[in-house]
């Protein structure tokens, strides 16, 4: 079965950087694009932006764009999302998920970032 | 770009059944038949209920209909079940690759 399996929990202060985790396993990982979604406490889902692991060509939200960077090792079937800088308004559950054709399907388990000073 | 309007808040007794309405416009909802539903249990990742507006997941139950009528598309939810309780999600592609989340919807079954 699809599994998505993030990295874990992880408490950082203002100004820090963070990269967080995605592995894919169960399917050709480079066939399917990965989106990552953000979910702040008691709120609805918000999409960051989709990577593409075939070639790692990305689409931000214009919310996210500048603010965080997503990448992909393809040795690893691995996806990531990165922050220079964090702020406190980015503490959050930070959720991968792969697209079946347009939108996601399968969902990691999430992973929740803390940052305060 | 705003998210795709749902109603906050949903409730309906067990064995009723419930509809949940997602409204965009004609560059989302109204222009893809790209829609897709989930539900999120409590301190739970959300899980697929439909793709492609009215398609289901293998082994998901048939109580869960998806469909579309110009920029609104709806969660039909028959049956109610206790189970059923949770938070609901539209999406949409919009083009271009990019993803537009509805606000979501509480359902409470009484």
């Amino acid at each position: 079965e699809v599994q998505l399996v993030q990295s874990g929990a992880d408490v950082k202060k203002p100004g820090e950087s963070l990269k967080i985790s995605c592995m894919s396993s169960e399917y050709s990982f480079t066939s399917y694009w990965i989106s990552w979604v953000r979910q702040m406490p008691g709120r609805g889902l918000e999409w960051v932006g989709t990577i593409d692991p075939s070639d790692s060509s990305t689409n931000y939200s214009p919310s996210f764009e500048g603010h965080v960077i997503m990448s992909a090792d393809k040795s690893r079937n691995t996806a990531y999302l990165q922050w220079s800088s964090l702020k406190v308004s980015d503490s959050a559950i930070y959720y991968c998920a792969r697209h079946g054709q347009r939108l996601p399907d399968y969902w990691g388990q999430g992973t929740l970032v803390t940052v305060s000073s | 770009q705003s998210a795709l309007t749902q109603p906050a808040s949903v409730s309906g007794s067990p064995g009723q059944s419930i509809i949940i309405s997602c409204t965009g416009t004609s560059s989302d909802v109204g222009g893809h038949n790209f829609v897709s539903w989930y539900r999120q249990h409590a301190g739970k990742a959300p899980t697929l209920l439909i793709f492609d507006v009215s398609h289901r997941p293998a082994r998901l139950s048939s109580r869960f209909s998806g469909s579309k009528s110009g920029n609104t598309a709806s969660l039909t939810i028959s049956g109610l079940q206790a189970e059923d309780e949770a938070d609901y999600y539209c999406a949409s592609y919009t083009g271009n690759s990019h993803v537009l989340f509805g606000g979501g919807t509480k359902l409470t079954v009484l």
